[in-house]
C-alpha cells in the first residue's frame, strides 16, 4: 500500500475554473504537509504548507487538512494555463521528518 | 539570495561507474536532503544531513552514500551504477530538519543517465 495517494490524473479544467487536488496519507504521525508544483523537466517548487486542521489560504491557493481523515487537499481558484503542471503532495514522516511524496496529479488548464 | 544550487546539471555514465553529485544549500540553511525522482513518479527520500550528521536514510542500497561539509554543502555518491539509477537527483535544503523551519526548498536537480 502506497503511503501517499493522490487522485489519479490527468485532470483538465477550463481557464478560470476551480481545480481540486486531493491527497490521502497513511502515517498518522505526519505533522506537516506540503504542496509542490513541478513543471515538466523542472524541479519541485513549493506552493504552500499546512500544519493545523482546517483551511489555509494564500492568494489563489487554499490548502485543507483533516488529520482525523488523513486527508489533505489543494484548491486552485481562477485557474490559469500557467498552472498546468504536476502537483505533488508531501507529508513529513519518519525520524528525519523527510518528505514522502505521492506520484503527483497532472493538471492541465485549458485556455 | 541564491537558491539551492546543484552540479552538474546533466551527467552520462556507464554501468559500473561511480558518480558524485554536489549541492550547495540556501545561505543560512543547515539541513540538506537528497531525493531520487524517476520518470513518472514523485521524489523518493535518500538521505538527510544536519550539522554534518546523517539524520535519516531512505530505502536505498549501500551503493548510495552522502556527506555534509562544514559549510553545509553536501555530496551524494553512487557506486557501481546500474541502469535503474537513471533519474533526476534532487537536493533540498531547510533551515532546520524539524518544526516550523523545516520547509524544504529544492535545487534544479542533476539528471543522471546510466548507459
Amino acid at each position: 500500500q502506497k503511503e501517499v495517494e493522490q487522485n489519479s490524473g490527468p485532470l483538465s479544467v477550463p481557464e478560470g475554473a476551480i481545480a481540486s487536488l486531493n491527497c490521502t496519507y497513511s502515517d498518522r504521525g505526519s505533522q506537516s504537509f506540503f504542496w509542490y508544483r513541478q513543471y515538466s523537466g523542472k524541479s519541485p517548487e513549493l506552493i504552500m504548507f499546512i500544519y493545523s486542521n482546517g483551511d489555509k489560504e494564500d492568494g489563489r491557493f487554499t490548502a485543507q487538512l483533516n488529520k482525523a481523515s488523513q486527508y489533505v487537499s489543494l484548491l486552485i481558484r481562477d485557474s490559469q494555463p500557467s498552472d498546468s503542471a504536476t502537483y505533488l503532495c508531501a507529508p513529513t514522516s519518519g525520524s528525519a521528518r523527510q518528505l514522502t511524496f505521492g506520484s503527483g496529479t497532472q493538471l492541465t488548464v485549458l485556455p | 539570495d541564491a537558491g539551492v544550487t546543484q552540479s552538474p546539471t546533466h551527467l552520462i555514465k556507464t554501468r559500473g561507474q561511480h558518480v558524485t553529485l554536489r549541492c550547495s544549500p540556501i545561505s543560512g540553511h543547515k539541513s540538506v536532503s537528497w531525493y531520487q525522482q524517476v520518470l513518472g513518479q514523485g521524489p523518493q527520500f535518500i538521505f538527510q544531513y544536519y550539522e554534518k550528521e546523517e539524520r535519516g536514510r531512505g530505502n536505498f542500497p549501500d551503493r548510495f552514500s552522502a556527506r555534509q561539509f562544514p559549510n553545509y554543502s553536501s555530496e551524494l555518491n553512487v557506486n557501481a551504477l546500474l541502469l535503474g539509477d537513471s533519474a533526476l537527483y534532487l537536493c533540498a535544503s531547510s533551515l532546520l530538519p524539524g518544526g516550523p523551519q523545516e520547509t524544504q526548498y529544492f535545487g534544479p536537480g542533476t539528471r543522471l543517465l546510466v548507459l
